[in-house]
């Protein structure tokens, strides 16, 4: 099974809003990853967590706070976003991070507008 | 610096078969992985290569060449059901283990 869920599927914000996105994973994965893209274009990398642990933050805006409740979960809690952010948000895990094989498995994604 | 080339687009035909290119330079090498991603839905996992040679996978082949920063995915028997998006994709141990994306490239498959 290298099944990643997201919930939700879609979802509409204003600008004032707080959601969160939510992704699970039951490989028994170490690591989980937050990417965005958009359209045509391929994922860039926002976060990435290993052993609960944020190892990495590509220099991602503060309105975009991650969180790893335990080791199948992976929030990304949004706050005052932009229309800009708009994109369709991937969530990933791999078996380690800066491992051997570290096949990332994608989950299908959540389509975030903001208005 | 880091850069990964693939064809932006390409066409092919029904039951035919279609080569996509990935080039890449990179300041540390440790793999190269496939994904293919329909519209609006997740990348999904087609191969991964690290020594040089051709891995076969069913419809789809997969060829590394380290020494040329060279790869190609290659796709029989083309279904329609094969247009997507082809993502080329280095990690990079360099880099903490960071999968650099390609540009990705449109193949669509027509009757």
């Amino acid at each position: 099974d290298t099944e990643v869920t997201q919930t939700p599927k879609h979802l509409v914000m204003g600008m004032t809003n707080k959601k969160s996105l939510k992704c699970e994973q039951h490989m028994g994965h170490r690591a989980m990853y937050w990417y965005k893209q958009k359209a045509k274009k391929p994922p860039e990398l926002m976060f990435v967590y290993s052993y609960e642990k944020l190892s990495i933050n590509e220099s991602v805006p503060s309105r975009f706070s991650p969180e790893c409740p335990n080791s199948s979960l992976l929030n990304l809690h949004l706050h005052a976003l932009q229309p800009e952010d708009s994109a369709l948000y991937l969530c990933a895990s791999s078996q380690d991070w800066e491992g051997e094989a570290d096949t990332q498995y994608f989950g299908p994604g959540t389509r975030l507008t903001v208005l | 610096g880091q850069n990964i080339d693939q064809p932006t687009e390409m066409t092919a035909t029904e039951g035919a078969i279609v080569q996509i290119n990935c080039t890449y330079q990179t300041s540390g090498f440790n793999g190269l992985f496939w994904y293919q991603q329909h519209a609006g839905e997740a990348p999904t996992f087609l191969s991964y290569n690290v020594l040089d040679g051709l891995e076969e996978k069913g419809r789809f082949s997969s060829f590394l060449s380290r020494s040329k920063g060279y790869s190609y995915l290659l796709l029989k028997e083309l279904q329609m059901k094969d247009s997507a998006s082809y993502l080329c994709a280095v990690i990079n141990y360099n880099q903490g283990g960071k999968l650099i994306f390609g540009q990705g490239t449109e193949l669509s498959v027509k009757p």
